[in-house]
């Protein structure tokens, strides 16, 4: 069991470029999940899937799309990259219910210049 | 308002000692969930211990253990027997809204053991 995969691990975009942030899992979960990690903020959501073909808007989704490609998939894209959305950024599942735990990716450190 | 408040930002704890980091959370919910996390420098998040708002016993897990006091709204983690590796950010986390997706993160503590 892998868990939870994210690819790219590090990357450096100019202003203005695009990028889509692979996140899989091998653990049958249902919900997938995208934050942002930034010093001092603590982990902030940006977009959630409950279930394979949901997605919902978290608290900062603003210059982000998401796509549940299937139950393993969730990729989050940056359409026009800015510096603001330099950060670290975690994919995480998990079964969906409120008791469960989210797992989480081991991240993607992303700076725009 | 925040929604989860961790105010303090750094702690210090003599290796074998235990430790209380706060947690308080702030939501209209009947039903959430509260759940701690820690990150270590390598920046992986590792799932500690979860805590229910129905759940009447204050959950344990091992060293961990989270003092769940409902009517003040507070959910504060004990790491009892201190080690050395427990130095890391620690993370109190709430799930509550509609099916529970909506997941809020506090802004972490700095915990650091003094052997």
């Amino acid at each position: 069991n892998a868990g939870v995969t994210q690819t790219p691990k590090f990357q450096v975009l100019k202003t203005g470029q695009s990028m889509t942030l692979q996140c899989a899992q091998d653990m049958n979960h249902n919900s997938m999940y995208w934050y942002r990690q930034d010093p001092g903020m603590g982990l902030r959501l940006i977009y959630y899937s409950a279930s394979e073909g949901t997605t919902d808007k978290g608290e900062v989704p603003n210059g982000y799309n998401v796509s549940r490609l299937n139950k393993r998939e969730f990729s989050l894209r940056l359409e026009s990259a800015a510096p603001s959305q330099t950060s670290v950024y975690f994919c995480a599942s998990s079964k969906g219910a409120l008791s469960y735990e989210q797992y989480f990716g081991p991240g993607t450190r992303l700076t725009v210049t | 308002a925040q929604k989860i408040t961790q105010t303090q930002p750094g702690m210090f704890v003599q290796e074998k000692e235990a430790v209380t980091l706060d947690c308080t959370y702030d939501t209209s919910d009947q039903s959430y969930g509260l759940f701690w996390y820690k990150q270590p420098s390598s920046g992986e998040m590792i799932f500690l211990i979860y805590q229910g708002s129905y759940d009447e016993q204050n959950a344990t897990e091992g060293r961990y253990s989270l003092n769940f006091q409902k009517a003040r709204k507070s959910a504060n983690l004990v790491i009892s027997a201190s080690q050395l590796g427990d130095s890391a950010m620690y993370f109190c986390a709430m799930r509550e809204g509609r099916g529970y997706q909506k997941v809020t993160f506090g802004i972490g503590t700095k915990l650091q053991v003094i052997p």
